[in-house]
């Protein structure tokens, strides 16, 4: 197993631009999340999903969007990027119905300069 | 979510014990305590979950007294490559999506 994947590992953007940060995880579990933490600080969470089809919103939605259309993939969209979306972005994945219940398996996260 | 309280910062040394205290003095009766380690440049790791008592497994130990406001997690003989930060989670018992909140974490620092 790959495990949750994560691309791309770096990327710069202009102010105003959009991009797609892409996770996927081959672990068949349900829940998947998106985190942003900055320099020095506890990750924060932007959106989460239960399930294909059911995204829900975290504690910093704003300025992203996400979409579940698969098990495996759970892509967050930025539109309009600004300079407050400076961080690195992790996505994680679990299976509650699983052995452990809290268990979060990370990618190796992406790091994003909007300049 | 319970509001967690945990050490900015320790150094130990090689071989050492290393001792992380998290106060959570609103936890709730669904509630359990996880504890993460995050490496540079890497997402956070499970480490070792408990609802009461001592949990044990090969890498950690987590003491909760009875009353669960604060839990305790225990490295065994660190070293060098067990400096990282280590986070104190609080997450309700099967709550919507599991959501866990990360707090600013204790930056250990394990000297030769």
């Amino acid at each position: 197993n790959a495990g949750v994947t994560q691309t791309p590992k770096f990327r710069i953007l202009k102010i105003g631009q959009s991009m797609t940060l892409q996770c996927a995880q081959d672990m068949n579990h349900n829940y998947m999340y998106w985190y942003r933490q900055d320099p020095g600080m506890g990750l924060k969470l932007i959106y989460y999903s239960v399930g294909a089809g059911i995204t829900d919103k975290g504690e910093v939605p704003n300025g992203y969007n996400v979409s579940r259309s698969t098990t495996e993939d759970f892509p967050l969209r930025l539109e309009l990027a600004a300079p407050s979306q400076t961080s690195v972005y992790f996505c994680a994945s679990s299976n509650p119905r699983g052995g452990n219940t809290y268990e979060q398996y990370f990618g190796p996260g992406t790091r994003l300069t909007v300049t | 979510l319970a509001k967690t309280t945990q050490p900015i910062s320790m150094d130990s040394y090689e071989g050492q014990e290393v001792n992380i205290t998290c106060s959570h003095n609103n936890i709730a009766t669904n509630d359990y305590i996880t504890w993460y380690q995050q490496f540079p440049s890497q997402g956070p790791r499970f480490i070792i979950q408990g609802y009461k008592t001592k949990v044990t497994n090969e890498v950690a130990s987590l003491f909760i007294p009875a009353d669960r406001k604060s839990s305790t997690l225990s490295l065994p003989r660190v070293s060098l490559s067990d400096t990282a930060v280590y986070y104190c989670l609080v997450a309700a018992l099967k709550a919507a999506g599991n959501k866990l909140t990360f707090g600013g974490g204790t930056r250990v620092l394990v000297k030769p």
